[in-house]
């Protein structure tokens, strides 16, 4: 079935990049997501890529696929402690209609 | 756009009870799925409509769920009766179309006793 993984924890410098990673495993995929969530607050739309391109930036952020890898990353340039949050990589795949798979989120800390 | 609404924001009860909560989606939009959200199992997806209809309800836990959504702008869920495993956040989100991006509420956090 479909599975979507991050790793559970990251900890960078204020001023640093940050870089998450997520694996997926369905091919049919169409959409990846990523989103944001604050404590104590809802997911955040942060970005999302098509299947068929290879790259999005959107100002300090940049999404990268590789569909051969089944591999996605956010790149998040520049670094500030409000970007401190869990993020997390969804998949929509070809045949679950409007279902999203979900990782497990990425805790970001950001250290002054 | 006042983005989706849900109600209450948090609920605490006791064993037994009847919860009910209460989502409106984002004006226009026409797709409202419900997730539920803990430290154990992560983010799951309950049920989803499309056009007001239940699409999918195979992540509903049991039959003390259930789903309604008697208009476009209204939803409800409840659990009948509440468990303390029932305790966890539960998110209603809206999408434009299935296939868009989907976006959600704050969430309501339950505690059940």
């Amino acid at each position: 079935g479909e599975d979507v993984e991050q790793s559970l924890f990251l900890s960078v410098r204020e001023g640093d990049s940050s870089v998450i990673n997520c694996t997926y495993t369905d091919s049919s995929s169409t959409y990846l997501y990523w989103y944001k969530q604050e404590p104590g607050a809802g997911l955040q739309l942060l970005t999302y890529i098509f299947s068929n391109m290879d790259m999005k930036q959107d100002q300090r952020l940049t999404v990268l696929l590789n569909k051969k890898d089944k591999h996605l990353s956010l790149r998040i340039a520049d670094t500030q402690t409000g970007d401190s949050a869990i993020y997390f990589c969804a998949e929509k795949t070809g045949n679950q209609g409007g279902k999203l798979i979900f990782g497990q989120g990425t805790e970001l800390s950001v250290k002054p | 756009d006042a983005g989706v609404i849900q109600s209450p924001r948090h609920e605490v009860t006791e064993m037994g009870q009847e919860v009910t909560l209460r989502c409106k989606p984002i004006s226009g939009h026409n797709s409202l799925f419900w997730y539920r959200q803990t430290m154990m199992r992560g983010l799951e997806l309950l049920i989803y409509f499309n056009n007001n209809v239940p699409i999918d309800d195979s992540g509903m836990p049991e039959d003390r769920f259930s789903a309604k959504m008697p208009n476009a702008s209204f939803s409800t869920l409840k659990i009948q009766p509440s468990e303390p495993r029932d305790s966890a956040v539960y998110f209603c989100a809206s999408s434009p179309g299935t296939e868009s991006a989907q976006y959600f509420g704050p969430g309501t956090r339950l505690l059940v006793l």
